[in-house]
């Protein structure tokens, strides 16, 4: 059972400070893995992939990959109310990315 | 379009009828996926066309749940005999190039009364 495991939460972090989110992944074949933020009704947003070991950074977003752990991080700089959200982590299998989910991660920033 | 379009946004069905949900990928798009979304939980696999072609049905969660995407662009997914249990968001995902990530529709909420 391939499986994808995120701490539910809620996290939460004062306006402005460093919001970090974590995922771990059980199928060592995954090569791709993407961060969606999801509003509360509202479907999935794609946010950050990542599909090589190391950093990768988009305005206050950082996706971290560690293949050897199978473990994969988001930390958002900077957080702000309007990122109040639940962030699914996923992971891709096959050919075609299948992408398996976590049950996500609630983020509540206060100001 | 611009986005990925799903219809209706919200169905309410009696227990043992049939629905069909649709779902308009973005233009151009090859891959769509369909996933069901229970409360709380993240979204699961249900099935994955390219073009017009069936190619990981593995999520499907019995023989009543049938998916098609007969000329490669516009999918619908057909749950017949509904139960309660079938009761979630359903979303269709397309990208146009396999290990992309997907653009999601807005979700079919789907209730069984």
């Amino acid at each position: 059972q391939k499986e994808v495991e995120q701490n539910s939460g809620p996290l939460s972090v004062p306006e402005g400070a460093i919001a970090s989110l974590n995922c771990t992944y059980s199928d060592r074949g995954s090569q791709s893995f993407f961060w969606y933020r999801q509003y509360s009704g509202k479907s999935p947003e794609l946010i950050m992939s990542i599909y090589s070991n190391g950093d990768k950074e988009d305005g206050r977003f950082t996706a971290q990959l560690n293949k050897a752990s199978q473990y994969v991080s988001l930390l958002i700089r900077d957080s702000q109310p309007s990122d109040s959200a639940t962030y699914l982590c996923a992971a891709g299998v096959g050919g075609y990315n299948k992408l398996i989910f976590g049950a996500g991660t609630r983020l509540a920033v206060h100001p | 379009g611009a986005g990925v379009s799903q219809s209706p946004r919200y169905k309410v069905a009696k227990r043992g009828q049939d629905v069909a949900l649709r779902c308009d990928p973005i233009s151009g798009h090859v891959s769509l996926f369909w996933y069901q979304q229970a409360l709380g939980q993240g979204p699961e696999f249900l099935t994955y066309f390219q073009n017009e072609a069936q190619l990981d049905k593995s999520g499907l969660p019995s023989d009543r749940f049938f998916a098609e995407r007969p000329e490669g662009s516009v999918s619908t997914l057909k749950i017949q005999r509904t139960q309660q249990e079938d009761s979630a968001v359903y979303l269709c995902a397309s990208s146009l190039a396999q290990g992309e990530g997907y653009t999601f529709g807005s979700g079919t909420r789907l209730t069984v009364v």
